[in-house]
């Protein structure tokens, strides 16, 4: 079965502490893993994928086949990275659909 | 920088009554998707669409769902007769390759009384 799993609905941090979003995945093929961020009365937004390899808004995240995980990671966080952050798997016959978590909402504390 | 953009933002409805939802995707793009959120659940898949015709759908979307793409720039989902359980946040999104980046528009709030 293809999913992904946040376990986490609600993560509330300090400024300045660092952050560990969870995503867990359940994928038969060669997985392609994304992280999507929805800010307040914004738009869904990719925020990185796991083949570009980049850091972005000092975001990284690291793909790890043997613990099907794809977990989200910032050292410090700022006061402007709290949002709804979607874990998302590429999926469908012809990488057609994507597949969302449920969503983990950060909350950072000043 | 384009974007996609949904109207309406929000649309109410009785229930049994037809609704259409319309997309502009980026203008460049081939690929369209429409994708659903209940209040409190999770973004949900529910169509893709690429070259006039339906690449995959989800079980959600049943026969009371349809989409088109009336001219060059529109893209619409039509549910036939609404349900209250239709009631969610619709997003569309349009990328330029099967493995290309899904950008999303702001959302249809479809409220079914």
């Amino acid at each position: 079965a293809q999913r992904v799993t946040q376990p986490e609905k609600l993560l509330s941090v300090f400024k300045g502490a660092p952050v560990e979003l969870k995503c867990n995945y359940s994928y038969s093929g060669s997985p392609e893993l994304f992280w999507y961020v929805q800010y307040s009365r914004q738009r869904l937004q990719l925020l990185l994928r796991h083949i570009s390899r980049e850091s972005i808004k000092g975001f990284t995240a690291d793909l790890n086949k043997g613990e099907t995980s794809f977990h989200l990671k910032k050292p410090f966080a700022q006061e402007e990275d709290s949002a709804m952050y979607y874990c998302a798997l590429l999926a469908g016959s012809s990488a057609s659909k994507i597949i969302f978590g449920s969503g983990t909402r950060l909350s950072i504390r000043p | 920088e384009p974007e996609v953009t949904q109207t309406p933002s929000h649309q109410v409805t009785q229930m049994g009554q037809e609704v259409i939802l319309r997309c502009v995707p980026i203008s460049n793009h081939l690929y369209f998707y429409w994708y659903r959120q209940i209040l409190g659940q999770k973004v949900e898949f529910l169509v893709s669409f690429y070259n006039n015709e339906i690449s995959e759908k989800s079980e959600i979307f049943d026969d009371q769902f349809s989409v088109e793409r009336p001219d060059g720039s529109n893209f619409t989902l039509k549910i036939r007769s609404t349900k209250l359980e239709d009631s969610a946040m619709y997003f569309c999104a349009s990328s330029d390759g099967g493995y290309g980046e899904q950008f999303f528009g702001p959302g249809t709030r479809l409220t079914v009384l």
